[in-house]
């Protein structure tokens, strides 16, 4: 299996642009996490997947980030407008079905963002 | 005070020696996690643990529910081992993850 994968693994755009960053996670897997690390306050959990469906986005910042799996191969997460303190390192993760929320989590490479 | 602390927050030693890293947490969990983070950025999850002990290969990982406490382990370390370890656990009211500040650890040969 070729693990998670993540695209694009790097990303400059300038302030206000939107940015779609993708997520492809290990086939079979069908819980989906996105995460945020910044130096400033480590790894965030922004928001997860189970089913497809999203359980917890708690961990969004706010309405300009947006996140969708619109099947159990594939997830986006959207900024749009945006910001340079969005600048992070952003990272995906799967985990296989099981009855538990948080099970063994396989991370993908992440995508470094960089918003001038 | 942070609901996970871990120690040390940063560690050097040489290559060979015993490592120990230490996670303590005041929440009730229903499991705990270690991670590794490369120089690179790469996370790579090394254990689950809700009980007792794991191993693989040179690392081993124990957790003591009671104490709330656990250890992250590596015998025989090498430069390869270099990398940041973070702690997590998930909190049995809600699933919530909380993260530790990772310890970075250096091994020189």
């Amino acid at each position: 299996d070729a693990g998670v994968i993540q695209s694009p693994r790097h990303e400059v755009t300038e302030m206000g642009q939107e940015v779609t960053l993708r997520c492809k996670p290990i086939s079979g897997h069908n819980s989906l996490f996105w995460y945020r690390q910044t130096m400033m306050r480590g790894l965030e959990l922004l928001i997860y997947f189970n089913n497809n469906v999203p359980i917890d986005d708690s961990g969004m910042p706010e309405d300009r980030f947006s996140a969708k799996m619109p099947n159990a191969s594939f997830s986006t997460l959207k900024i749009q407008p945006s910001e340079p303190r969005d600048s992070a390192v952003y990272f995906c993760a799967s985990s296989s079905p099981t009855l538990e929320i948080y099970n063994e989590q396989f991370f993908g490479p992440g995508t470094r963002l960089t918003v001038l | 005070k942070n609901e996970v602390e871990q120690s040390p927050q940063n560690l050097t030693a040489q290559e060979g020696e015993f490592i120990t890293i230490n996670c303590s947490y005041s929440v009730g969990i229903s499991a705990l996690h270690w991670l590794q983070q490369h120089p690179g950025g790469g996370i790579v999850s090394l254990f689950m643990l809700s009980s007792g002990k794991k191993k693989h290969g040179r690392l081993i990982a124990t957790i003591n529910i009671q104490e709330k406490h656990s250890s992250l382990h590596i015998t025989a370390s090498h430069p390869r081992d270099s990398a940041v370890y973070i702690c997590a656990v998930v909190r049995d009211s809600n699933y919530q993850l909380i993260w530790g500040a990772g310890t970075k650890l250096i091994i020189k040969p």
